[in-house]
């Protein structure tokens, strides 16, 4: 069973296209978020959400939007793509420590990532 | 913001052999929560051990330890007897204030047969 699955795994489009990646956890996570992983392997937070509630919203276009209809999913939007937009995207998750307590099993998840090529 | 630092872009191991991942950081908090996570060729992004900033104990995890120096801010990974299997990117992460998780630039693992 997948714990965090993101689809689609590639994506190809031409600039200017309205495109959307979705990710699903089904291990009861709290807190989800979306990484952007840049051609050096940079990995950099873009957006969390605790509960459906946005949290983090770093600097990022406003072309990106993320919505999350439930805790256990948030897809990510982006409009008219740019070609710097390139790039491999990953959803993850994390228990609530301050809900749960349980720092023994404390970690994040990370889908397979999305390969997003704007040509 | 808080800081990782990764100093060695590349490092090669031979099979069996034992070798270090170097790791920094930057913080002004006391308690916090540091990770390795392990990306092979496959790009999944895979966790390999967590350490406690509380905790005085270095974490293990079978063929994976850490050196956890909180004073000096240090949080290397040791890989013992290694595989193959192990050649990957290695990323060292720091668990900042709100859940987010900052990431060192990653250190390329070659094992050679």
């Amino acid at each position: 069973d997948t714990a965090v699955s993101q689809t689609p795994k590639y994506l190809v489009t031409q600039m200017g296209n309205d495109k959307s990646i979705k990710c699903e956890q089904n291990l009861g996570h709290d807190t989800m978020y979306w990484y952007k992983q840049d051609s050096k392997k940079f990995l950099k937070i873009m957006f969390s959400y605790n509960n459906k509630e946005l949290i983090i919203n770093e600097t990022v276009p406003n072309r990106f939007s993320p919505k999350s209809p439930d805790k256990a999913h948030l897809n990510l939007h982006i409009n008219s793509l740019e070609l710097g937009d390139s790039a491999v995207y990953f959803c993850a998750s994390s228990q609530d420590l301050a809900r749960t307590g349980d720092v023994l099993n404390y970690g994040y998840t990370f889908g397979s990532g999305t390969r997003l090529t704007v040509v | 913001a808080q800081t990782v630092t990764q100093s060695q872009p590349e490092m090669s191991v031979q099979e069996a052999e034992t070798v270090t991942l170097s790791c920094t950081y930057d913080t002004s908090e006391s308690d916090y929560y540091l990770f390795w996570y392990k990306q092979p060729p496959s790009r999944q992004m895979i966790l390999v051990i967590r350490q406690e900033a509380y905790k005085q104990q270095n974490a293990t995890e079978n063929r994976f330890s850490v050196n956890f120096q909180k004073a000096a801010k240090s949080f290397s990974l040791k890989i013992s007897d290694s595989q193959l299997g192990d050649a990957a990117m290695y990323f060292c992460a720091y668990r900042e204030y709100g859940n987010k998780l900052v990431f060192g630039a990653g250190t390329i693992l070659r094992v050679k047969s």
